[in-house]
């Protein structure tokens, strides 16, 4: 177990609908992370929080948002979702905000039928 | 052209050889440099963190890093079954204002096999 939590570990869904993957970090860590991870693409970041604020933003749809409340876990939304974004969603953490050397939790694989 | 390029493989090695693993990238502005494992259907895992250019050991495994050549490397010494994973070099660096903060790029990662 690497402290960080994700849930719900699998979905499955249909074109066109919204959905809600939640992390909650290690304790202690502030900064959180969201990746997605497909098998053409691999591991894509999308976007990092820091206690609260967003930080960093990377290849990320506009579809697609996330936020993280002030006891630190993190939601990430899809909505209007495509068969394309059928793939492995990954949070991780970290203490600070530069610190790379972070931890992933064990994804969330989301299915769009 | 990818920031960062990795063989994908696969690569099968049997148990006790010594396994190389290596990525290429683009971006000078890369500073930190690691080494991610991956197990099916689990999280990438931190197995090395390396600062600029150099080497660091830890136990069976040697990371290198040339930034001259823009070039990284992995070795794992007495391979084990237990390896067999897939590899996934990351990097990451402030860019110009500083605000990629935690953003890393990964290699496409390289699945490796030890057989007994």
């Amino acid at each position: 177990d690497s402290g960080v939590t994700q849930t719900p570990k699998h979905l499955i869904t249909a074109t066109g609908q919204r959905v809600t993957l939640r992390c909650s970090p290690r304790s202690g860590d502030l900064s959180v992370y969201w990746y997605q991870q497909s098998l053409d693409q691999g591991l894509q970041f999308l976007i990092q929080y820091y206690n609260g604020e967003e930080r960093a933003k990377g290849n990320i749809l506009e579809r697609f948002s996330a936020q993280q409340f002030p006891d630190l876990h993190s939601e990430l939304n899809l909505s209007s979702l495509e068969l394309g974004d059928s793939a492995l969603y990954f949070c991780a953490s970290s203490e600070k905000t530069e610190n790379y050397g972070y931890t992933f939790g064990s994804g969330t694989r989301l299915t769009v039928v | 052209q990818k920031e960062v390029e990795q063989d994908p493989g696969p690569l099968s090695v049997p148990e006790g050889a010594i396994v190389s693993l290596n990525c290429t990238y683009s971006n000078s502005a890369f500073q930190y440099f690691m080494w991610y494992r991956q197990y099916s259907r689990k999280g990438p895992e931190l197995l090395m963190y390396t600062y600029s250019s150099g080497n660091k050991e830890d136990g069976r495994f040697t990371a290198q890093v040339d930034k001259s050549s823009k070039y990284i490397s992995l070795f794992i010494r007495d391979s084990q079954p237990s390896d067999s994973a897939t590899y996934l070099c990351a990097m990451g660096g402030a860019n110009a204002g500083g605000t990629s903060y935690g953003k890393l790029t990964f290699g496409q990662g390289t699945i490796l096999t030890v057989h007994p």
